[in-house]
């Protein structure tokens, strides 16, 4: 079975620090780039970074850049999320989203088909 | 950044009714447009990919239409399990970005 397992969420102080993990299962996880999506409660979802599947290029949301910085080690099949100067406006779910590409006509697509069932992050004092 | 709107923001509808959510995007983005389907307290699931491919496993009452800066996602014939949150969100040029979501409710 396909599945994404996040860990490592939890309660923090403002200006603290916390690692997310996602643990994958079933699927040939160095292929994939993957994705952390958060959505704050109440609100919508946000993306927050992608990393491709081999090469480890990065990308971040301008509202976590600097901040945080995401990681994977494909031979633990793992991503990994680090999270530094945490701020009330991070506390969210936090998803990992597996990027999986596909072809109409004679392009190439992307979106996120496989996401784990979240771990929450509360930055409160 | 690519801003994504969607419209309504909540709809109320009963099941059987044939439904339509819009997503328009700030500048053309082809076909890089995907739809998600979320219910409370779960992670989203994907419905659409490329405007209008249905992705598998997704019942053939879901459709997505559009092109360039207009889509729309249809439920043909809404189902108990449909009443969810619906978002769309870009793939055509980083950051990836989604629609505030569509709230479908009973009416």
């Amino acid at each position: 079975e396909v599945q994404l397992v996040e860990s490592g969420g939890g309660l923090v102080q403002p200006g603290g620090s916390l690692r997310l993990s996602c643990a994958a299962s079933g699927f040939t996880f160095n292929t994939y780039g993957m994705n952390w999506v958060r959505q704050a409660p109440g609100k919508g979802l946000e993306w927050v970074s992608y990393i491709t599947s081999s090469t480890g290029t990065t990308y971040y949301a301008d509202s976590v850049k600097g901040r945080f910085t995401i990681s994977r080690d494909n031979a633990k099949n793992s991503l990994y999320l680090q999270m530094n100067s945490l701020r009330a406006e991070d506390t969210a779910v936090y998803y990992c989203a597996r990027e999986s590409e596909g072809s109409a006509g004679t392009d190439y697509y992307y979106y996120m088909d496989v996401w784990g069932k979240g771990t929450t992050v509360t930055v409160s004092s | 950044d690519i801003q994504m709107t969607q419209s309504p923001s909540s709809l109320s509808a009963s099941v059987g009714d044939g439904v339509t959510i819009t997503c328009r995007a700030s500048q053309s983005i082809g076909r890089y447009l995907n739809w998600y389907q979320q219910k409370p307290g779960k992670a989203p699931n994907l419905l659409i990919y490329a405007a209008s491919s249905l992705q598998s496993g997704v019942p053939s009452r879901f459709s997505g239409s559009g092109s360039g800066t207009d889509f729309t996602l249809t439920i043909s014939s809404l189902q108990p399990g449909d009443f969810a949150t619906y978002y769309c969100q870009q793939t055509y040029s980083a950051p990836w970005t989604f629609g505030q979501g569509t709230k479908v409710e009973v009416k």
